[in-house]
């Protein structure tokens, strides 16, 4: 079955760290790009931001209301995407879903999305 | 960046009518390849966003021929000729011309 599963969310302190994770399984996602998007509970979808594949240099890139603080990377061995947060502020919070751009523009897998709530 | 904005905000619709909804974009979508990227995603409670439509008008695999995306340049639109009660949800464009990619508001289409 093809699938993404995003893993890795949690509770953590403003100005803490998480790094989420999207593991793709029965294709590979080496020849794709990956993006995350987010929903804070209640709101529209927001992107986080997209690493492009091999081919292009493994460019990233991201939404202002997260550059220098986020980064995104992945790991083809592992058919593994990762979204580093660091200094997580509490607007922050909210359901992360990874996806990936199938022939360079068919999103079409997500996955379900996993959980960031960020609290003192 | 590029602003999408979504009309209706909300959209009541008797089943077996058909319904519309508008997304316009404040620079044009057309890529020198001469495809429109744009994208329409439906988003039910409680599920990930599911990819309906693709390039403006592009149905995905296994979606219901029903829904159809028009449209070039600033203007698009996702049609259903005749809703189902499994239709109903939040209905989103997202730009995906250039990075930051960015999603229309949202239009929530329930029964009327």
């Amino acid at each position: 079955e093809v699938q993404l599963v995003e893993s890795g969310g949690g509770l953590v302190q403003p100005g803490g760290s998480l790094r989420l994770s999207c593991a793709a399984s029965g294709f590979s996602l080496s020849g794709s790009t990956v993006h995350w998007v987010r929903q804070a509970s209640g709101k529209g979808l927001e992107w986080v931001g997209q690493i492009r594949d091999k081919y292009n240099t493994y460019a990233t890139a991201y939404a202002a209301s997260v550059e220098g603080r986020f980064t995104i990377s992945r790991d083809d061995s592992k058919n593994t995407a990762y979204l580093q947060m660091n200094s997580l502020k509490t607007e922050d919070t909210a359901v992360y879903y990874c996806t990936h751009s199938r022939s360079g523009y068919v999103r079409d897998v997500w996955g379900k999305g996993t959980t960031v709530s960020v609290s003192s | 960046d590029i602003v999408m904005t979504q009309s209706p905000l909300s959209l009541p619709v008797t089943p077996g009518e058909p319904a519309s909804i508008s997304c316009r974009s404040s620079q044009s979508l057309l890529h020198s390849n001469g495809y429109n990227y744009l994208d329409w995603y439906l988003q039910t409670p409680g599920q990930s966003p599911q990819l309906l439509i693709y390039l403006s008008s592009t149905r995905a695999s296994g979606v219901p021929d029903r829904f159809s995306g028009s449209g070039s340049g600033t203007d698009f639109t996702l049609n259903i000729t005749r809703l189902e009660a499994e239709d109903v949800g939040i209905y989103y464009c997202m730009q995906a011309l250039q990075a930051p990619l960015t999603f229309g508001g949202g239009t929530r289409v329930e029964i009327k």
